[in-house]
């Protein structure tokens, strides 16, 4: 099993649309988790960390489930603009924290 | 904001030239990372660094060597270059060592090998 694994898509949805990502994750003792953005030829940006108790940003809601290893990302009313690759980030001391990257999900939102 | 400035956008080099890519970061963070990404293949550390003088090897180092002279900055070196390290190439930082705070990437090198 990959130490960490997300559908690579694509996801094609049409503007408006609410859409989610799962990521999971093997290492059990995994302790911070991260989703990037990443538009096409370009560097991975933060979107935001994934805190225990969920949270939330605008249009974007995290969630960590660790009985089950996967954390998730929903998008609320799709814009054109998120169109991307999201990256999940998961850092473990198996690995002495070195970020452990999915290989992305694409999504495709369309008019 | 962290700042990770890599010195070329785009780069081509001939087969058997010794590559070097810069990585300056303005935040002293302690960690750096360098790695490559291709399509369908995510992205693939080569190397990383906890400190000045540091260096550990990441999942694919064969042909690469690195070096950090200074906290600010590190540098990836291919010693001889060949046409399968064509690839895009990110430098990334992140605070402290053994963190669990997310990194920054650089803008990132298009690296062709020819």
């Amino acid at each position: 099993r990959k130490e960490v694994e997300q559908d690579p898509g694509p996801f094609n949805v049409p503007e408006g649309a609410t859409v989610a990502f799962n990521c999971t994750y093997s290492n059990s003792a995994s302790q911070s988790f991260f989703w990037y953005r990443q538009d096409c030829r370009k560097e991975p940006k933060l979107l935001m960390s994934v805190y225990s108790s969920g949270n939330e940003d605008g249009r974007f809601t995290a969630q960590l489930n660790r009985a089950s290893q996967y954390i998730s990302l929903l998008i609320r009313d799709s814009k054109l603009s998120d169109s991307a690759t999201y990256l999940c980030v998961v850092n473990s001391p198996a690995r002495s924290y070195i970020p452990t990257f999915g290989r992305g999900t694409s999504l495709i939102v369309h008019p | 904001d962290v700042k990770v400035t890599q010195s070329s956008r785009y780069l081509v080099k001939r087969t058997g030239e010794k590559v070097f890519l810069e990585c300056v970061q303005d935040m002293d963070h302690e960690n750096m990372f360098w790695y490559r990404q291709d399509p369908g293949l995510g992205l693939r550390l080569i190397y990383f660094s906890y400190d000045v003088k540091m260096k550990e090897k990441g999942d694919i180092p064969e042909g690469y060597s690195v070096s950090r002279e200074k906290k600010e900055r590190f540098s990836l070196i291919l010693e001889s270059a060949s046409t399968n390290q064509t690839s895009m190439y990110l430098c990334a930082t992140q605070p402290g060592a053994y963190s669990n705070q997310p990194q920054h990437f650089g803008d990132g090198t298009r690296l062709s090998i020819l």
